[in-house]
């Protein structure tokens, strides 16, 4: 299987503690991006690297939230003190550049993982 | 600052019937692109189809179709002859084409009754 993966799909955890997420991109995807989705809403852009280059980071990436791409190839979300607040689930996306060839179709589409699912009590 | 918007938070249709989801959108920008998720039930999010906003003419893939109206800042979803696989939550989405960060609104939830 060449998608992308997530581990863990689970994580419950207490209030307070840290937690941390793997994301493996398709291999040949330059592009990684996180993103966060409460119950019932869209996704929303955390932060998205190219490489192991962190380009944007939203606002909503407290300084709890930590991300990291130390090869470029897969990528770690670490949550520090969570809070109850923090129970969502976390997408992670990966595509190559956007960007057209000549005369051919547009690039760039993301492809994304099942999810990690965090709870905390 | 760019926003999209889903009216409708849940529509259901009997199988094998026509349903159109809609979706506005705001932006200053005149290069994007906008895109249709699915999102079945404890599955991954799936790219269903995309816009390229400089294209007049609308997207088609199989059964799903758009009708996108730039003016309006208005990209609805057709679904043809609905199948029960298609029950799932719908996105509409925007991207810059200066970085492609996709911009999502809030969902809608399609049923499709046998």
């Amino acid at each position: 299987d060449t998608g992308v993966s997530q581990d863990p799909r689970h994580k419950i955890t207490k209030r307070g503690q840290n937690v941390t997420f793997r994301c493996d991109p398709i291999s040949e995807h330059n592009r990684l991006y996180w993103y966060r989705q409460t119950l019932g809403q869209g996704p929303e852009f955390l932060t998205y690297f190219q490489n192991e280059a962190q380009l944007e980071k939203s606002r909503l990436l407290s300084d709890r939230f930590s991300a990291e791409r130390p090869k470029g190839s897969f990528s770690t979300l670490e949550i520090q003190r969570t809070e109850q607040g923090d129970s969502a689930m976390y997408l992670c996306a990966s595509s190559s550049p956007p960007g057209r060839l000549a005369g051919g179709p547009p690039k760039g589409e993301q492809f994304f993982g099942p999810g990690t699912r965090l709870t905390v009590l | 600052a760019q926003t999209v918007t889903q009216s409708q938070p849940e529509m259901s249709v009997q199988e094998a019937e026509t349903v159109t989801l809609s979706c506005t959108y705001d932006t200053s920008e005149n290069n994007y692109y906008l895109f249709w998720y699915k999102q079945p039930p404890s599955r991954q999010m799936i790219l269903v189809i995309r816009q390229e906003a400089y294209k007049q003419q609308n997207a088609t893939e199989n059964r799903f179709s758009v009708n996108f109206q730039k003016a309006a800042k208005s990209f609805s979803l057709k679904i043809s002859d609905s199948q029960l696989g298609d029950t799932a939550m719908y996105f509409c989405a925007f991207a810059l084409d200066s970085n492609y960060q996709l911009i999502w609104g809030a969902g809608t939830k399609l049923i499709i009754k046998p």
